[in-house]
């Protein structure tokens, strides 16, 4: 079982949808969550943080993390074509063996089509 | 201020070659990272280091080398190249508590092996 799961997609949404992208984990160690958006041929610029079980919103943007399922979220309210990216969750532990190294997901590649 | 620069963004390698991929940082920062990337299969670490002088592997080492003499400076280098080392390669940084912060990545470099 790998320790981040994350479903690659494509998902493709009329501009103005929310969208809702998942991961699993496995490792309990994992304490910090990151979602990272990629455009084409670009590399990943971190686009949202949290720690700790809850939610956690940005502008259009919310993480949700869900510890006790091990299940992280993002939602992305009123998509916009300037979201079509591919968006990777990240995560870490705390103090430890795993501090500062992140595991990241598969990503899933999203289009917003106006 | 750069942030994290890569050379070369683009090189093709015929089998048994070898190179070097370079990655320099303009932040001072210690903890530094290699990644690479696959289609569809997520970020997956070749090696890292915490400091100057100090290197350890990450999930993927083999085929693989790097050094760390300065704190800008982390160059990877492929012996004998393969054709599964066909991919794209991320270097990143990030400030001294590790992963907690972000990484910064720099903008990549696409490998082919023919």
């Amino acid at each position: 079982q790998k320790e981040v799961e994350q479903d690659p997609g494509p998902l493709s949404v009329p501009e103005g949808a929310i969208v809702s992208l998942n991961c699993t984990y496995s490792n309990s160690a994992f304490q910090y969550f990151m979602w990272y958006r990629q455009y084409s041929r670009k590399g990943p610029e971190l686009l949202m943080y949290t720690y700790s079980s809850g939610n956690k919103e940005d502008g259009r943007f919310t993480a949700q993390v869900d510890k006790s399922s091990k299940y992280i979220s993002l939602f992305i309210r009123d998509s916009q074509p300037s979201d079509s990216a591919t968006y990777l969750c990240a995560m870490c532990g705390g103090r430890g063996s795993t501090l500062g190294r992140l595991y990241f997901g598969r990503g899933t590649q999203l289009t917003v089509w106006p | 201020n750069a942030g994290v620069t890569q050379t070369p963004k683009f090189r093709i390698l015929k089998i048994g070659q070898s190179m070097t991929l370079q990655c320099t940082q303009d932040m001072n920062h210690n903890y530094m990272y290699w990644y690479r990337q696959d289609p569809g299969m997520g970020l997956k670490l070749i090696y890292y280091s915490v400091g100057a002088g100090i290197t350890d592997k990450g999930e993927v080492p083999n085929g693989y080398n790097v050094s760390r003499s300065t704190t800008e400076d982390f160059p990877l280098r492929l012996e004998l190249a393969a054709p599964s080392q066909t991919s794209v390669y991320f270097c990143a940084t990030v400030a001294g508590t590790g992963g907690l912060d972000g990484y910064t990545f720099g903008s990549g470099t696409r490998l082919t092996v023919v």
